[in-house]
């Protein structure tokens, strides 16, 4: 039933270490994306994905490299990760691409790296 | 580049009062949505407004868009415990991406 998933939910890991996230809507939506919000509640875009295309890449390091199998799903992999890594990271999909479009946003994954 | 700006940062009212809180842009906008986020939960979208003046009305909560269409303001009518959490504006940024404000944290005395 759930629109935008994401797994897992929490995800403690050590400095260096490399993880995924994974994301999936069953909306039939286009556009999928991945915002960064951290401690101060502030949401940041990192990319953007139309069709599996990429169209919003925000200066976000490159450890950070997203993958869109299909237009259901956009997966998020962090290579060497760090202290500053720490925040809570959203996936969001919309019917379509623009910025006067309504996003739906997924339960978010807890990143906390010691 | 385009920034959305949201005041106040925090406010924390008696359950029953009245709560505001705005959103200003530098540049005019096409629109402008309203996202609340409950604690521990996520961003669920609440309005688009359009049209310059533009004002909307969801039960005790009224949003309103400025005539210049460069600001825009949510009030709270007479507050709930249920009203508690954070409440985002976001505007265009170009044609593609959707810049949130930084967010108004509402904490409400029961």
């Amino acid at each position: 039933d759930t629109a935008v998933s994401q797994t897992p939910k929490y995800l403690v890991t050590q400095m260096g270490n490399d993880k995924s996230i994974k994301c999936e809507q069953n909306l039939g939506h286009d556009t999928m994306y991945w915002y960064k919000q951290d401690s101060k509640k502030f949401l940041k875009i990192m990319f953007s994905y139309n069709n599996k295309e990429l169209i919003i890449n925000e200066t976000v390091p490159n450890r950070f490299s997203p993958k869109s199998p299909d237009k259901a799903h956009l997966n998020l992999h962090i290579n060497s990760l760090e202290l500053g890594d720490s925040a809570v990271y959203f996936c969001a999909s919309s019917p379509s691409w623009g910025s006067q479009e309504t996003q739906y946003f997924g339960p978010g994954t807890r990143l906390l790296v010691l | 580049g385009q920034q959305v700006m949201q005041i106040p940062q925090y406010q924390h009212v008696q359950e029953g009062e009245d709560f505001t809180t705005y959103c200003n842009s530098s540049t005019t906008l096409s629109n402008i949505q309203w996202y609340k986020q409950r604690p521990g939960g996520h961003p669920v979208f609440l309005i688009q407004l359009v049209k310059s003046g533009e004002v909307k009305k969801q039960k005790r909560l009224t949003f309103q868009f400025g005539e210049a269409k460069k600001n825009s303001s949510l009030h709270i009518t007479a507050t709930q415990t249920t009203d508690v959490g954070t409440y985002f504006c976001a505007g265009p940024r170009g044609a593609q991406k959707l810049v949130f404000g930084q967010g108004t944290r509402l904490t409400i005395n029961p």
